[in-house]
């Protein structure tokens, strides 16, 4: 079957301008999430989507940053007034569970702030 | 100190070489570990994860965790040009309506035929 989906693969966009960011998790995945991962960096934790419940936004950098997960599914990152430091590969995964560790990653928004 | 702290490498081996990996972490409430593979410009893939202490093996892959000492390894056996990658651990500590994954750096690995 599909795997995880992104789009787009690569965004460049200038500084102060806000930016979508869309990911397509594996159908019947019931958990998201949205990592950064910064040149010479590990990956970073940004949030956490499980079934119905609130999202764990506990990674978010600034409150520039959020995101929403309509019906379950899609997940939108929305970077508003983008700054050089927030060029980053963003990454989203899915998991088949709630709080399950098999997470599989899609991959990756390739974002340059100018 | 990070939660989880690996060594970036890069490293080289030999094709056939054997390939160890390791990280440590800081906090005893992480219960699952993991390995991912990144290619270049590739998102990661889970290779292996794991509960408990011991030694887990799939093929050429041994994933070790010794919580005693919070010390977590991945062998790999019989190299080859195609692991050629970026290997990256994880731990996991899950509770009541929380799920926390942190990953470490990752370390680079380039299998030289």
């Amino acid at each position: 079957g599909a795997g995880v989906s992104q789009s787009p693969s690569n965004k460049v966009t200038e500084k102060g301008k806000d930016v979508e960011l869309r990911c397509d998790p594996i159908s019947g995945h019931t958990a998201l999430y949205w990592y950064r991962q910064s040149l010479g960096q590990g990956l970073e934790f940004l949030i956490y989507f499980q079934g119905n419940s609130a999202p764990d936004k506990s990674g978010l950098p600034s409150d520039r940053f959020s995101a929403e997960r309509t019906g379950g599914s899609v997940s939108t990152l929305t970077i508003q007034r983008t700054q050089q430091e927030d060029s980053a590969v963003y990454l989203c995964a899915s998991s088949p569970t709630v709080g399950g560790s098999e997470q599989y990653f899609g991959p990756g928004t390739r974002l340059t702030v100018t | 100190q990070k939660e989880v702290e690996q060594d970036p490498g890069p490293l080289s081996v030999p094709e056939g070489a054997i390939v160890s990996l390791n990280c440590t972490y800081s906090n005893s409430a992480f219960q699952y570990f993991m390995w991912y593979r990144q290619y270049s410009r590739k998102g990661p893939e889970l290779l292996m994860y794991t509960y408990s202490s011991g030694n887990k093996e799939d093929g050429r892959f041994t994933a070790q965790v010794d919580k005693s000492s919070k010390y977590i390894s991945l062998f790999i056996r019989d190299s080859q040009p195609s692991d050629s990658a970026t290997y990256l651990c994880a731990t996991v500590r899950a509770g009541a309506g929380s799920y926390q994954l942190t990953f470490g750096k990752g370390t680079k690995l380039s299998v030289i035929p």
